[in-house]
């Protein structure tokens, strides 16, 4: 048990689907993020929020969406993938008040077919 | 920009042996450095962290890790292996003093397999 948790734990869905991804953090965090994994690569940081404010975007294709309803949520809305957006997708929070340790979920493994 | 490196993409050893596994980091300042390990299906799990003070820091399972900061590495290593060691393993960086995002830069993973 990390304090991290992601639904679903699995995910099919075709290219015109829409579904979306959540993340619950039970550790009074504050900073939540999203990185994608995908094979031989390293991981990529996609979103972070502070505070439930977006601090961060890199560069992340509109078809994905994040929101953030409160410190302890975050989803990521997913909308006219590509088989290329199949990977491992990670959420992770972290305290205000650490020096950078992420805390992370067991992740969300996504298959665009 | 900061960058991280992990220069042996496949490790095996085995069961017993001693293991290091090698990262490399480029960054002028004084980082913070992270260890995480990745076991399959599984999501990360932080081994270890450096901040300041010692350069030898111990973690969890065994594992220890030294910052040598004219080398720029900061080496993750093992006296025994366990066959529950094999896993993925991440080095990571984030930048000391930032804004506060947090933002850890990866290191493209080391793959441990263990021989029995």
């Amino acid at each position: 048990e990390t304090g991290v948790t992601q639904t679903p734990r699995h995910l099919v869905m075709g290219m015109t689907n829409k579904k979306s991804l959540k993340c619950e953090q039970h550790l009074g965090h504050n900073a939540m993020y999203w990185y994608k994994q995908s094979a031989k690569k390293p991981l990529e940081l996609m979103f972070v929020y502070n505070f439930k404010e977006q601090t961060e975007n890199n560069s992340v294709p509109s078809r994905f969406s994040p929101e953030c309803p409160n410190s302890s949520h975050l989803f990521l809305h997913l909308h006219t993938l590509q088989p290329e957006d199949s990977a491992l997708y990670l959420c992770a929070s972290r305290s205000d008040r650490d020096t950078g340790e992420l805390f992370f979920g067991e992740g969300s493994r996504l298959t665009v077919l | 920009a900061q960058s991280v490196t992990q220069p042996d993409i496949h490790i095996t050893v085995s069961e017993g042996a001693s293991l290091e596994l090698r990262c490399n980091y480029s960054y002028g300042a004084t980082p913070y450095l992270f260890w995480y390990v990745q076991s399959p299906g599984q999501g990360l799990q932080l081994l270890l962290k450096y901040f300041s003070g010692d350069t030898l820091v111990q973690g969890i399972k065994g594992f220890e890790a030294e910052f040598k900061r004219s080398q720029s590495s900061f080496n993750l290593r093992k006296p025994s292996v366990h066959w529950s060691d094999a896993a993925e393993y991440f080095c990571a960086v984030v930048e000391h003093g930032s804004s506060n995002t947090g933002k850890l830069i990866f290191g493209q993973g080391t793959t441990l397999q263990v021989k029995p």
